[in-house]
């Protein structure tokens, strides 16, 4: 049973343009959040996804958006990107019919912002 | 807003040794604490839950409290190995929906 895959591994962009990870949550969730971490720091909650609607979000400018597709996977974008933008971006699945609710996380995409 | 707040100081301990990690939070008593363990470059893993009202859990070597007067959770690592060493994250999580609130891990180095 394959667990959370995201891609890219590694992303480098220059300030300005915009980028779009994926993930794939693990068989059986339907719920995936993302989060961002800056180096030396713990994950920051950016948005959840359910049922293909964002369900609660992070303290985030519009400029950080996303999508759910039918199958649960994921995607988050990221407009007009800033040098502070670079961190590792995490996804986590999960599953509503198991609460409480363990996530289980990717292994990120490392973004850089040059 | 809720803080969730960890020694960011790396602990140093000997193999064999018990590790006892900190998670303080500031506001209200959380429905859940997790902790979670993160080696560099990858994404955390989830080691514990503790719901409120529970004082203690236990998983193998792995012990978390839960103290609401303290507004405090420890975690224990008894027979601390080499391969414990990695970043240890502290999250609250409420009632409701998923979203979990971080703290910025402590970092544990066991020596041989």
């Amino acid at each position: 049973d394959a667990g959370v895959t995201q891609s890219p591994t590694h992303l480098i962009k220059t300030r300005g343009q915009q980028v779009t990870l994926r993930c794939s949550p693990k068989s059986g969730h339907d719920t995936v959040s993302w989060y961002q971490q800056a180096l030396g720091q713990g994950p920051q909650f950016i948005f959840q996804y359910y049922e293909e609607e964002e369900r609660q979000r992070g303290n985030f400018p519009d400029r950080f958006s996303g999508h759910q597709f039918p199958n649960y996977s994921s995607e988050l974008n990221v407009n007009a990107l800033l040098l502070g933008d670079s961190a590792l971006y995490l996804c986590a699945s999960s599953s509503t019919e198991t609460w409480p609710y363990e996530q289980y996380f990717g292994p990120g995409t490392r973004l850089t912002v040059t | 807003s809720q803080k969730i707040e960890q020694n960011s100081e790396a602990l140093n301990i000997q193999e064999g040794k018990t590790a006892t990690l900190t998670c303080n939070y500031t506001n209200y008593s959380p429905a859940y604490l997790q902790w979670y363990r993160q080696d560099p470059g990858r994404g955390p893993v989830f080691l514990l839950l503790i719901r409120e009202n529970e004082k203690e859990k236990r998983k193998e070597r792995l012990k978390v409290t839960f103290d609401t007067t303290l507004k405090q959770s420890l975690f224990h690592i008894t027979a601390s190995q080499p391969a414990d060493s990695a970043t240890y994250l502290c999250a609250e999580q409420n009632t409701g929906f998923q979203k979990l609130v971080f703290g910025t891990g402590t970092r544990l180095l066991v020596s041989p």
